[in-house]
């Protein structure tokens, strides 16, 4: 069976400082991997993809980067935080067409 | 630019009865449709796909599409209070690489006991 894991579960970090978000798939070999955003009372928005390890495709601009270094895990940072990144950050993988969420990273900016 | 509209926002329903969600979508093209739930802030689950017009039931979740129409619906059947969260559309044209869903912005489910 295929897991998905998220780390950290939670994080309050300050404007400025450097943001290092992970997500982890087991399982499951070369999978597409997503990123997705979701800000307080907001809607889901896909923000990165991937479909092979070092190859990644911004789909929205908002001073996150996102990296592959292995085909089981997708990394989300920024080297400076801003308070709109604040928000739930949910990473996926699809199988077929259908996406599988993780648990998910609250991001709290003060 | 896709858009993917829900309706109610929110939605208070009595255990038992029939709860119906609203989904419609801009881009006719549209080829993949998915109804996900979300339980406080936590991770999605998907309940029901649906790629034709048509019906498609996945135990007590039963999806309705109509492409003609840019609608899609989701009806549950006896619902619990376990049911209770934000039910999310997702819509996608899916192509080489990228599924790029987009998603409502969410249906507010309240199921009193």
């Amino acid at each position: 069976a295929q897991t998905i894991h998220q780390w950290p579960v939670a994080e309050i970090k300050a404007v400025g400082s450097p943001l290092s978000l992970g997500c982890t798939i087991k399982g499951k070999s070369s999978p597409n991997l997503y990123w997705y955003w979701q800000a307080t009372g907001g809607t889901l928005q896909q923000l990165f993809y991937s479909i092979t390890v070092g190859q990644v495709e911004s789909v929205v601009q908002l001073n996150l980067s996102a990296s592959r270094p292995k085909d089981d895990q997708f990394i989300l940072s920024t080297e400076k935080l801003l308070l709109s990144h604040s928000g739930f950050y949910l990473c996926a993988w699809s199988l077929g067409n259908t996406l599988y969420f993780g648990e998910g990273s609250r991001l709290i900016v003060v | 630019q896709q858009k993917v509209q829900q309706s109610p926002e929110s939605l208070t329903v009595s255990e038992g009865a029939m709860a119906s969600l609203n989904c419609t979508f801009s881009d006719g093209t549209s080829n993949n449709f998915r109804w996900y739930r979300q339980h406080s802030a936590k991770g999605l689950e998907v309940l029901v796909s649906i790629f034709s017009d048509g019906e498609k039931e996945e135990g007590r979740f039963t999806a309705h599409l109509n492409r003609a129409n840019l609608h899609v619906s989701l009806h549950i059947r006896e619902p619990q209070p376990s049911d209770s969260a934000v039910y999310l559309c997702a819509v996608s044209l899916v192509n080489t690489g990228n599924y790029k869903y987009v998603f409502g912005a969410g249906t507010r489910l309240k199921v009193i006991a």
